[in-house]
């Protein structure tokens, strides 16, 4: 089961671009790298997903190293409205104990 | 579409009472799922139902029974609620389980329920 470590909480002003990294140095061969983003008093919506190198879709991107023991995600010009918890999860979902939501980062931004 | 629905939105019970959560969704998806978070922490998963007729454990099970009633239909039921058991529970579907070519398949969460055991 590879586990995740991000940064407990981020604070980023309006406008600016903001990184999030993930470590999770026991990635397994088979295994995804996907990010969810939660609002206060709503579930988790899915964000990006995935294997290596780069993905990039209309919300954010995410790089991947070719060792693949950590990822960020890339959130262009932030605004008001991306402040959320972010969780990295890595695995494949073989089993139910595969799907690991860690305590994410709480990200503020800030007027 | 309404996506993923929960009832109750929110629910208090005193210990050793029971209650079952209902979760509803109408994206025709095969696998469903339980999640619990507890303030200030990730989710975590109680249990899970990989298509109509299967349910597996998660992370956290004990205390929790489940039920695939149909498709759209997955319900967690709490026989003899406990103080440790307040929390906010999530259900989530997903069209199925597993790995596609592009990774897991996006799970959908509805609005949550928020439990309070006294």
């Amino acid at each position: 089961l590879a586990k995740t470590t991000q940064p407990i909480s981020m604070d980023s002003y309006e406008g600016q671009e903001v990184n999030i990294t993930c470590s999770h140095n026991n990635i397994a061969t088979n295994d995804y790298i996907t990010w969810y983003q939660q609002f206060p008093s709503q579930g988790p919506r899915f964000i990006i997903q995935g294997y290596k190198t780069k993905v990039t879709n209309e919300v954010a991107s995410l790089f991947i190293p070719a060792d693949r023991k950590s990822s960020t995600l890339s959130l262009p010009r932030v605004s008001l409205s991306d402040t959320a918890v972010y969780y990295c999860l890595v695995g494949t979902f073989r089993g139910a104990n595969n799907l690991f939501f860690g305590t994410g980062t709480r990200l503020t931004v800030i007027p | 579409n309404a996506g993923v629905t929960q009832t109750p939105k929110f629910q208090v019970l005193k210990t050793g009472q029971s209650m079952t959560l209902q979760c509803a969704q109408d994206m025709n998806h095969n696998s469903m799922y339980w999640y619990r978070q507890d303030p200030g922490m990730g989710l975590r998963l109680i249990y899970y139902s990989a298509s109509e007729g299967t349910t597996d454990k998660g992370e956290v099970p004990n205390g929790y029974n489940v039920s695939r009633l149909n498709k759209r239909e997955f319900s967690l039921r709490l026989e003899s609620a406990a103080p440790s058991q307040t929390s906010v529970y999530f259900c989530a579907s997903s069209e199925r389980t597993g790995v596609l070519a592009g990774g897991f398949f996006e799970q959908y969460f509805g609005p949550g329920t928020r439990l309070t055991v006294t």
